[in-house]
């Protein structure tokens, strides 16, 4: 189906293991981002990505690591998870990002709980 | 990007219009606003977006003050599938592309 997708949807693990959310999308579009939110806090930027292989952080991207070797797939790792990471975590695409209007599709999220 | 303002929630009746109001007196000339809404359990979903004019689409229209320092995101009817939060973000040529969320608005819609 086309679209934005992320797996997995659910995800319990434990302070100290490595994550890896993953975000698929069929559109080709340049730019893929990652979200978090937090109760209280809205979304918030982790990293994001132009194109492949080009990748930036974004407001709070400590503890994270990305990678975009495919324009398709953008997968978001926790290289040792700690309670704070707790959180729903959006990915999102868009065709381009020079122009103000265009818009942004956001996958269903993945809620990723650290014990 | 400039900040927007927007009250923390709303209640509505079914099938009643819905006025959402959005404050951004910082608000600069190249800036567009978006509305963004986010269904329970969802992620956000573009509702509609505008620079100056008012604006309409299947989903909602958007009311732009002469001033553009407020706007408005009006539902006509609202029904209980449009309970969600509802953001209204400032974008422009010059950002990274990211969208900039704050509190939003939460709306209820009772039946």
């Amino acid at each position: 189906d086309a679209g934005i997708t992320q797996s997995p949807r659910y995800k319990i693990t434990e302070t100290g293991r490595q994550v890896t959310l993953m975000c698929h999308q069929t559109w080709s579009h340049s730019y893929m981002f990652w979200y978090r939110q937090d109760l209280g806090h809205g979304l918030r930027l982790i990293y994001y990505s132009a194109a492949a292989d080009i990748t930036d952080k974004g407001e709070v991207p400590d503890g994270y690591v990305v990678s975009r070797s495919k324009t398709e797939n953008f997968p978001l790792t926790l290289e040792s998870a700690t309670r704070s990471q707790t959180s729903v975590y959006f990915c999102a695409s868009l065709v381009d990002a020079g122009g103000p209007v265009d818009t942004q599709y956001f996958g269903p999220g993945t809620r990723l709980t650290v014990l | 990007d400039a900040k927007t303002t927007q009250p923390n929630s709303m209640e509505s009746n079914e099938e009643e219009p819905v006025h959402l109001p959005c404050n951004h007196s910082t608000i600069s000339g190249t800036d567009y606003i978006h509305w963004y809404r986010q269904l329970p359990s969802q992620g956000p979903e573009y509702v509609i977006h505008g620079l100056t004019s008012n604006v309409n689409n299947r989903m909602a229209s958007l009311a732009i003050a002469e001033d553009r320092k407020s706007s408005t995101l009006i539902l006509h009817r609202a029904t209980l599938r449009d309970a969600a939060v509802y953001y209204c973000i400032l974008r422009n040529g010059g950002s990274q592309g990211n969208l900039i969320f704050g509190k939003g608005t939460k709306l209820s819609v009772k039946p």
